[in-house]
């Protein structure tokens, strides 16, 4: 079965950092652009970033460019968002979501990770 | 950016009856290459989102055929024709045809 687990969410002060990492299992991982969406509590979804197969094409939100970076291990079948200058409306459910073809169907998401950011 | 906007934002329906929702891009959503990259995902209370339907009208694998998708350029619509209980949750139409990718703010479904 195709599977994508989140981890590494949890409560940060406002100006920290958090790494977010998404292991996948099922699927050849290596042919599939892999994204990150997030909910903050009771609203809607939000794209955050996108990354190609290979790495080579990187895409971000406005909201956290320069603050986020998305990277992908291919030989670990894992992607991670490396979260800095965490802000509270970064306060969010973070899903892992695989990129169908090309980066246009998401078609499997995680469960999600919650990260708050709070004093 | 690409805004998509919903209507309506909340939907009482009575088990059995069709649903409708619509969604509006405030620009075309044909690509270059001439695909139209909506989807169509469904989040039930609780769960991650679910992909539906993927370039306007395709099915996902599983997805029953009560569920169904039309459209075209800035105008699309997911229709169930007989709703039932597992299908309450939020309704939101995504477009991937430019970056950055946008959702629209969800349809609510629940039981009249």
């Amino acid at each position: 079965d195709v599977q994508l687990v989140e981890s590494g969410g949890g409560l940060v002060t406002p100006g920290g950092s958090l790494r977010l990492s998404c292991a996948a299992s099922g699927f050849i991982f290596s042919d599939y652009s892999m994204n990150w969406v997030r909910q903050a509590p009771g609203k809607g979804l939000e794209w955050v970033s996108s990354i190609s197969s290979s790495s080579t094409y990187i895409y971000y939100a406005d909201s956290v460019k320069g603050r986020f970076i998305i990277s992908r291990d291919n030989a670990k079948n894992s992607v991670y968002l490396q979260m800095n200058s965490l802000r509270a409306e970064d306060t969010a459910v973070y899903y892992c979501t695989r990129g169908a073809d090309g980066y246009t169907k998401f078609d499997c998401w995680g469960q999600g990770t919650l990260v708050t950011v709070s004093s | 950016d690409i805004v998509m906007t919903q209507t309506p934002l909340s939907s009482p329906v009575i088990l059995g009856q069709p649903a409708s929702i619509s969604c509006r891009s405030s620009q075309s959503l044909v690509h270059s290459d001439g695909n139209t990259y909506l989807s169509w995902l469904q989040q039930r209370p609780g769960q991650p989102p679910r992909l539906l339907i993927y370039k306007i009208s395709n099915r996902f694998s599983g997805v029953p055929d009560r569920f169904s998708g039309s459209g075209a350029g800035t105008d699309f619509t997911l229709k169930i024709s007989r709703v039932e209980g597992e299908d309450v949750g939020v309704y939101y139409c995504m477009q991937a045809t430019q970056f950055p990718f946008t959702f629209g703010p969800g349809t609510k479904v629940d039981i009249k």
